[in-house]
């Protein structure tokens, strides 16, 4: 059964990047599909992109121009980095391989100084 | 800006039979939207029920099903239980599977 696994700290500075990493076990990251989608407190899901097992990537317009995903097959494990963050973004972050149907915990972020 | 529309609300008596649907500013969905179904229960991760319009994962009771109907992705639970009281979100596909767009989510009661 293929697990996920977010971290990454749970503060950020506003105006600094957000980074987070998702462990993949039970499968090979070299395979399927991995997303990233989030989910602000008391609100419903977003997606904020995906990346294919070649490195090519998708992601949400709204958010294309501070985000970037990236794979370290080494470490079977992919990763999120959010710039110029604001408390906009505070939300739960999911990791999820989709449609495998696999998703993580998640984890939360709050955006303040 | 593509956005994916679900009812806000249903409610369900025990045993009966409900359809939530998804609907798209885009037009009809169609297979090509790929629909996929989530459920979330409070302070859980979603859990995925159905892909590609209505392929089950290994995990999904029988009692539910994703079909397309009337224009809109559909997935009906039949049977309903109480522990099918949660959130359903719907995602679609769009620009060949470039974009993904999720609805702002049905609030299944089971009363």
């Amino acid at each position: 059964q293929v697990q996920l696994e977010e971290s990454g700290p749970g503060l950020v500075k506003p105006s600094e990047t957000l980074s987070l990493s998702c462990t993949v076990s039970g499968g090979s990251i070299s395979n399927y599909y991995w997303s990233w989608i989030r989910q602000p407190p008391g609100k419903g899901l977003e997606w904020i992109g995906y990346i294919y097992q070649s490195g090519s990537t998708n992601y949400n317009p709204s958010l294309r121009s501070r985000v970037t995903l990236s794979l370290d097959t080494s470490k079977n494990q992919f990763s999120l980095k959010l710039t110029s963050v604001t408390a906009a973004d505070t939300a739960v972050y999911f990791c999820a391989s989709l449609p495998a149907g696999y998703w993580g915990r998640g984890t939360l972020v709050t955006v303040s100084s | 800006q593509t956005v994916v529309t679900q009812e806000p609300s249903l409610t369900v008596s025990p045993g009966g039979t409900v359809t939530l649907t998804c609907a798209s500013s885009t037009g009809a969905v169609t297979t090509s939207s790929y629909p996929n179904w989530f459920q979330q229960k409070p302070g859980q991760a979603p859990r995925a029920l159905i892909y590609s319009t209505s392929n089950k994962h290994s995990w999904t009771p029988a009692r539910f099903s994703g079909s397309l109907l009337g224009g809109k992705a559909a997935l009906t639970l039949s049977g309903v239980q109480p522990e099918d009281e949660a959130e359903y979100y719907c995602l679609l596909y769009f620009a060949r599977g470039q974009l993904a767009v999720f609805g702002g989510g049905t609030k299944l009661t089971v009363l």
